[in-house]
């Protein structure tokens, strides 16, 4: 089975700091990984994803995670944190059922952002 | 533009009654999920559909009541079995083993 789990449910930085928020997988298949943002009272927001081409994958907001097979880690970074992005952010994989396929969300992490 | 559209946004419920949340997508896509909300524990899979007239039961669906008459379409009802539905509800969409999109959400609150 595939699943995901994000370490620390805050993180806090200062403005201009490096972003870093941890996630490991585990799964017995090769991974289809993601990373959401989520803004207060809004939906999900895809940053990036991993689909088994290059390791390391940029995304949106000058956000980028390295997929780390020795590790089973997809952690995401930002050189340098902006105040715009104090969100939650939620790592994910995807689990193939017969039924079907969907995605399988680890518990969340709430950037904070000080000034 | 494409996307998906939840209605509702906010809604009150009293206990006891069913409520039904709207969910549009015109991203032709085939694949609908529900998604429950609540603090501190993400999102969690209350049923999902691959095709039309066909849906599965996530992790939590008890409670929980969903059609997919439409491939557009994907209406969830919590009903009165659903013992604690204050939360906020999520619905998306995809196409084959891609990323989920997702609509802006619907809050509920039972009184």
């Amino acid at each position: 089975a595939q699943s995901v789990t994000q370490l620390g449910s805050h993180v806090s930085v200062s403005e201009g700091a490096l972003v870093l928020l941890r996630c490991n997988y585990s799964s017995s298949v090769p991974p289809y990984l993601f990373w959401y943002v989520q803004y207060p009272n809004q939906g999900l927001q895809l940053l990036l994803k991993y689909t088994s081409a290059a390791t390391l994958v940029k995304g949106i907001n000058g956000f980028e995670a390295e997929f780390k097979k020795s590790e089973t880690s997809f952690h995401l970074t930002k050189p340098s944190a902006h105040m715009s992005d104090a969100a939650e952010y939620f790592c994910a994989v995807i689990r193939f059922l017969n039924a079907g396929n969907m995605l399988t969300f680890g518990g969340g992490t709430r950037l904070m952002v000080k000034p | 533009d494409g996307g998906i559209t939840q209605s509702p946004k906010y809604l009150f419920r009293k206990e006891g009654q069913n409520v039904t949340l709207s969910c549009e997508q015109n991203l032709n896509h085939d694949a609908m999920y529900w998604y429950r909300q609540d603090p501190g524990q993400g999102l969690r899979l209350i049923y999902y559909s691959q095709i039309v007239n066909d849906f599965q039961k996530g992790d939590i669906a008890e409670g929980y009541s969903v059609s997919r008459e439409k491939k557009e379409s994907f209406p969830l009802t919590v009903t009165s079995a659903q013992k604690n539905p204050t939360a906020f509800y999520l619905c998306a969409s995809s196409g084959r083993l891609e990323e989920l999109f997702f609509g802006e959400g619907s809050r509920l609150t039972v009184l």
